[in-house]
């Protein structure tokens, strides 16, 4: 079965700074998608940005941008830029690109980091 | 607009009863999701549908209920063999089986136990 491993519970930022989330996975398929969701203290889950694993390309949406490792099974956020606006919990979620039915395709979530960010 | 709507947001339920959250979707989606969150858990999946008349468990099904008679509607019951009910529930939506979009979220329901 496939995990999502978040190290990092709680993480801060200096307002204007760049801070980095930590995400890993383990999984025995090659096709597969990942993805960053933002739930502020709304408690909305906001698609940040999302990553198909057969692209050797890195996904940039604005200031968030991903480094993914298929060989290291990483898939890192980085926030550049940091906005009062960002302070949220951040999850890590992977889905198989596969449909067989069953729970193929569904979302698999990390437990979250928490950012805050410092005025 | 397209989304999805859980009603009602605050649900406060005595020891004992059954209650039931609703969640809506005018998005077309096949596939409909409910999930469970605790502090320091994460998202947990409590069941899933991917077709009308049919749904499966997730990982934390047991004292719950579904059911999936319309494509828009994925109401989820909390009964009362539901030991620890006190969490904050989403119910998400999804497309094409191969969709790189990800999932649709609800804005939550938080259920509390009184």
């Amino acid at each position: 079965a496939q995990t999502v491993t978040q190290s990092q519970p709680e993480m801060s930022v200096q307002e204007a700074e760049t801070v980095t989330l930590s995400c890993t996975y383990d999984t025995s398929e090659s096709d597969y998608y990942l993805f960053w969701y933002k739930q502020p203290p709304s408690r909305q889950m906001i698609l940040v940005i999302r990553q198909e694993a057969y692209k050797q390309q890195n996904a940039t949406e604005n200031r968030f941008s991903v480094n993914f490792q298929k060989a290291a099974k990483s898939f890192s956020l980085k926030i550049s830029d940091s906005q009062l606006g960002d302070a949220a919990m951040y999850f890590c979620a992977y889905r198989s690109a596969m449909n067989y039915g069953g729970s193929q395709g569904n979302l698999i979530f990390g437990k979250g980091t928490k950012l805050s960010v410092k005025p | 607009d397209g989304g999805i709507t859980q009603s009602p947001k605050y649900l406060f339920r005595k020891e004992g009863q059954n209650v039931t959250l609703s969640c809506e979707q005018n998005l077309n989606h096949d596939a409909m999701y409910w999930y469970r969150q605790d502090p320091g858990q994460g998202l947990r999946l409590i069941y899933y549908s991917q077709i009308v008349n049919d749904f499966q468990k997730g990982d934390i099904a047991e004292g719950y209920s579904v059911s999936r008679e319309k494509k828009e509607s994925f109401p989820l019951t909390v009964t009362s063999a539901q030991k620890n009910p006190t969490a904050f529930y989403l119910c998400a939506s999804k497309g094409l089986p191969r969709s790189f979009y990800g999932y649709t979220f609800g804005s939550g329901t938080r259920l509390t136990v009184v």
